[in-house]
């Protein structure tokens, strides 16, 4: 079965560049989307199908997808941005959904 | 647009509980409707997708014990969850689903509804 990989933890300093990263076999094949879920909130869809962005979601965070692995990047970390991000896809062959297992990113 | 959720509690293991997802700004008939669960402190699990048809899929964890139904003249979701187990236990999450070409996503989210499953 498919599996998505992240990395349980990410630190970075405020103003600096957080990279989350998700793999999977072959995942460039894919269209990734991510959210972003606060402390006692539901998930937020922040970027669909790779690299869009929602309406109201700021430009400086931003997604990529090639080879094996899809990156959500957050420029300019704010205190704000201090959450647990998923990656997802979807099997349209299988019809369901996929979760990657989380990244809590915490800023320094 | 939103979804508001209701239904959620405490339940016995092998018991029976009804999770409702009201939607509001669109309609049920128009729209694909997943559901998505988050153990305590773990991450978030899909459960399931009910398309505009009506016809739904289910995780294999909840298949033949949890089904999806829909009051389209209220616009109402529901999560009917059987033969509960203490594994069950978690935030359930409605969400409408969104399809794209790449792949279908969550784009709008309940505020979740907690279930416990205890003796």
């Amino acid at each position: 079965s498919y599996v998505l990989t992240q990395a349980p933890s990410v630190s970075v300093a405020p103003g600096q560049t957080a990279r989350i990263t998700c793999g999977g076999n072959r995942i460039g094949d894919k269209g990734v989307h991510w959210y972003q879920q606060k402390a006692g909130q539901a998930p937020l869809l922040i970027i669909y199908e790779d690299d869009d962005r929602p309406s109201g979601i700021p430009e400086r965070i931003s997604g990529s997808n090639s080879g094996d692995t899809a990156t959500l990047t957050i420029s300019r970390v704010e205190a704000g941005d201090e959450a647990d991000y998923y990656c997802q896809v979807w099997d349209g062959n299988s019809y369901f959904a996929l979760f990657g297992g989380g990244t809590k990113l915490t800023v320094l | 647009v939103q979804l508001v959720q209701s239904g959620g509690g405490s339940i016995q293991p092998g018991g029976s509980l009804r999770l409702s997802c009201a939607i509001s700004g669109f309609t049920v008939t128009s729209n694909y409707f997943g559901w998505v669960r988050q153990p305590p402190g773990k991450g978030l699990e899909w459960v399931s997708v009910t398309y505009s048809d009506g016809s739904s899929y289910y995780a294999e964890s909840v298949k033949g014990r949890f089904s999806v139904s829909r009051d389209t003249s209220k616009d109402l979701v529901f999560l009917q969850m059987n033969s509960l187990r203490a594994e069950d236990t978690a935030v359930y999450y409605c969400a409408r689903v969104a399809a794209g070409p790449s792949g279908s996503r969550f784009d709008l989210w309940g505020q979740g509804a907690l279930v416990t499953v205890s003796s």
